[in-house]
């Protein structure tokens, strides 16, 4: 069954430093997403790509996240320089066609800030 | 933006016994989706609801839309230890935003 992968599952980085974060979606999907999940918090919306472009964002994404996809299969987040408060875990999701359809969701990648 | 509220936040249910719960928005949807998320796990798909008054069943759950399309419910019947974890209802507004409720995290007694 086909499903969306996200590396690493887990990342340790220095407070300051540039992360990015991978995301395989499902090969015939076209909207892609980026959540956002604080320890035992709500799955916090940030941004979602469509048609190579960004087509919605929350003000938690600010001037230092960015997304790409950049050969046509990987989406990916950057987090420019990581604050404390960044860590989290990260959830990439996609799903196939408008209409409002289910989306699916990777295994997340858990980011600690130190 | 557009806000679906949860409640209650936590329950603790004794195995065996039934429990509900509810997804409220101060707005009419255009439709509604459940997820669930297992602990230290990602959400997953349950259901997605359209259409005013809907009932769908899976097994041992049970989803409802309002017919003023403002509100959801999901009852789990006979509770499983299987069905501990948090589950969100979830809906679709804007360009393309996904916005998920805080959830009901759900704690089962053997």
């Amino acid at each position: 069954e086909p499903e969306v992968t996200q590396t690493p599952s887990h990342q340790v980085t220095q407070m300051g430093q540039e992360v990015i974060l991978r995301c395989v979606p499902i090969s015939n999907h076209l909207y892609f997403y980026w959540y956002r999940q604080i320890l035992g918090q709500k799955v916090e919306f940030l941004v979602s790509f469509y048609n190579n472009e960004i087509s919605e964002k929350s003000e938690i994404f600010d001037d230092q996240f960015s997304v790409e996809r950049p050969d046509g299969s990987n989406f990916t987040l950057k987090i420019r320089s990581t604050k404390l408060e960044d860590s989290a875990m990260y959830f990439c999701a996609s799903r196939n066609r408008g209409g409002n359809t289910e989306a699916f969701f990777g295994q997340g990648t858990r980011l600690t800030v130190v | 933006g557009q806000q679906v509220m949860q409640i209650p936040q936590y329950q603790h249910v004794q195995e065996g016994e039934d429990f509900t719960t509810y997804c409220n928005s101060s707005t009419t949807l255009s439709n509604i989706q459940w997820y669930k998320q297992r602990p230290g796990g990602h959400p997953v798909f349950l259901i997605q609801l359209v259409k005013s008054g809907e009932v769908k069943k899976q097994k041992r759950l049970t989803f409802q839309f309002g017919e003023a399309k403002k509100n959801s419910s999901l009852h789990i019947t006979a509770t499983q230890t299987t069905d501990v974890g948090t589950y969100f209802c979830a809906v679709h507004y804007g360009n393309n935003r996904l916005a998920f409720g805080k959830g009901n995290q759900v704690v089962v007694i053997p």
